[in-house]
């Protein structure tokens, strides 16, 4: 059964940093690897998705690896604003179309 | 506006009473889900559809039903509630399962 994990579960940095979130996943039967952004007390957004086939995805100051032969996944932040204070998501899609989350990563960017 | 709507957003009620959480996209998407999130436990899948009259159980179906009688929407039925359902509940849409996901603002279910 798949299972995916998230490190460090809560992180808290100073506005400016750049930081980088892990994601692990113990079966590499999978479709795609997405990360998600969640507010409180909001739905979840999708930042980026990688094709099992893409070693990298990029959107702004966004980059997420995966390599899929090791399991893992990670995304990086650049320049960290308090704007990106949010919980950090990632989910992969197995090859049963399901889809199996990571508890998450809470992060906090400090002004 | 594309959008994934869930009805109702908060909803309280009592053990055996069936109810049935609605949830329509606007998108013309194939892939919807429904999804529960507890503390300490994550999202977790409770049914998913790949297209009309398509579904499959995810990790946690047990107690819940769902039916994909048309495109823009899925339903999510409790046919006799218990306290262990209550949870915040999410529905999703994609246009397929290889493609981001669009998400809902959320369920809260209590039931006492």
């Amino acid at each position: 059964k798949q299972e995916v994990t998230q490190i460090p579960a809560a992180l808290s940095v100073p506005e400016g940093e750049n930081l980088v979130l892990n994601c692990s996943f113990t079966d590499s039967a999978i479709y795609n690897l997405q990360w998600f952004r969640q507010d409180p007390g909001k739905g979840l957004t999708s930042l980026l998705l990688i094709q099992s086939s893409q070693r990298e995805q990029t959107s702004g100051r966004l980059n997420a690896s995966l390599d899929k032969s090791s399991g893992r996944s990670t995304l990086y932040i650049a320049a960290s604003q308090p704007g990106d204070s949010a919980t950090y998501l990632c989910a992969v899609l197995n090859y049963g179309q399901n889809f199996v989350f990571g508890p998450g990563t809470r992060l906090s960017v400090l002004p | 506006e594309a959008q994934v709507t869930q009805n109702p957003r908060y909803l309280i009620t009592v053990t055996g009473k069936k109810l049935t959480v609605t949830c329509s996209q606007n998108m013309n998407h194939e892939y919807m889900s429904w999804y529960r999130q507890d503390p300490g436990l994550g999202l977790r899948q409770i049914y998913y559809s790949m297209n009309v009259e398509v579904t499959d159980k995810g990790d946690v179906p047990e107690g819940y039903k769902v039916s994909r009688k048309e495109k823009r929407n899925f339903p999510l039925i409790l046919e006799s509630p218990s306290p262990n359902q209550t949870s915040l509940y999410f529905c999703a849409s994609s246009p397929g399962g290889n493609q981001p996901q669009h998400f809902g603002d959320g369920t809260r279910l209590s039931i006492l």
